[in-house]
């Protein structure tokens, strides 16, 4: 079955720490995305890729970094320098139509 | 900017009720129109969606119909089920420079009871 996995579902971190998020697609999809959903907030857009090798910033990139090597992969790395890093974090890749297709979410908790 | 405002939740129904969950949009100019659903402690999926004007999108009883004129596309369902319980995102595309930026709402909770 085609579509995106992300893992892991949980992740908790210690403070200064680095942790990255894992996200894979078998859609052959060359766009893709990063969200974080806070309580109340809706989606945030973190950071894009329209295609391997280049991504753009979004709206809240400040303490995340990405990378884009091979089409089917874009993984997520949550740096020390974010504050306030608790929240559920969404991928997503872009299909026809632009309809967005998410995969399940990782649930990360500073502790 | 792109903008999306839905109404605030959550709504509270019983079964067999009629939903509408508002949403309307501004943008700069003509996008495709979407409703993603999102249950507990997942990712979202696609619901319906619309990519003209008068244009009505469909899916499991839900309808919304792009509004043009009002820049609406309002969620409505004639009869919802307890296992519609969700939080539902209206949310518009639009190409920016090549690249395919999409606007969310905050998202409307929906609990149906019994």
């Amino acid at each position: 079955d085609g579509g995106i996995t992300q893992s892991p579902k949980y992740l908790f971190r210690k403070e200064g720490q680095n942790v990255t998020l894992s996200c894979e697609q078998n859609l052959n999809h060359d766009a893709m995305y990063w969200y974080r959903q806070d309580p109340g907030q809706g989606l945030r857009l973190i950071y894009y890729s329209q295609i391997v090798n280049d991504f753009q910033k979004g709206d809240i990139a400040e303490g995340y970094s990405v990378s884009r090597e091979k089409k089917e992969s874009f993984p997520l790395t949550v740096t020390s320098a974010q504050k306030n890093p608790t929240a559920f974090y969404l991928c997503a890749s872009r299909g026809i139509g632009d309809t967005q297709y998410f995969g399940p979410g990782t649930r990360l908790t500073v502790l | 900017g792109d903008s999306v405002t839905q109404m605030e939740g959550p709504v509270t129904l019983s079964e067999e009720a009629f939903l509408t969950i508002n949403c309307t949009y501004t943008a700069t100019g003509y996008p495709s129109l979407f409703w993603y659903v999102q249950y507990p402690g997942e990712g979202l999926q696609l619901l319906l969606k619309a990519t003209k004007a008068d244009d009505k999108g469909s899916n499991k009883g839900f309808e919304a119909t792009y509004r043009k004129e009002t820049t609406s596309f309002h969620l409505e369902k004639g009869s919802v089920q307890v296992s519609d319980s969700a939080v539902y995102f209206c949310a518009l595309s639009l190409a920016s420079g090549g690249s395919y930026i999409p606007t969310f709402g905050r998202g409307t909770s929906l609990i149906v009871h019994p």
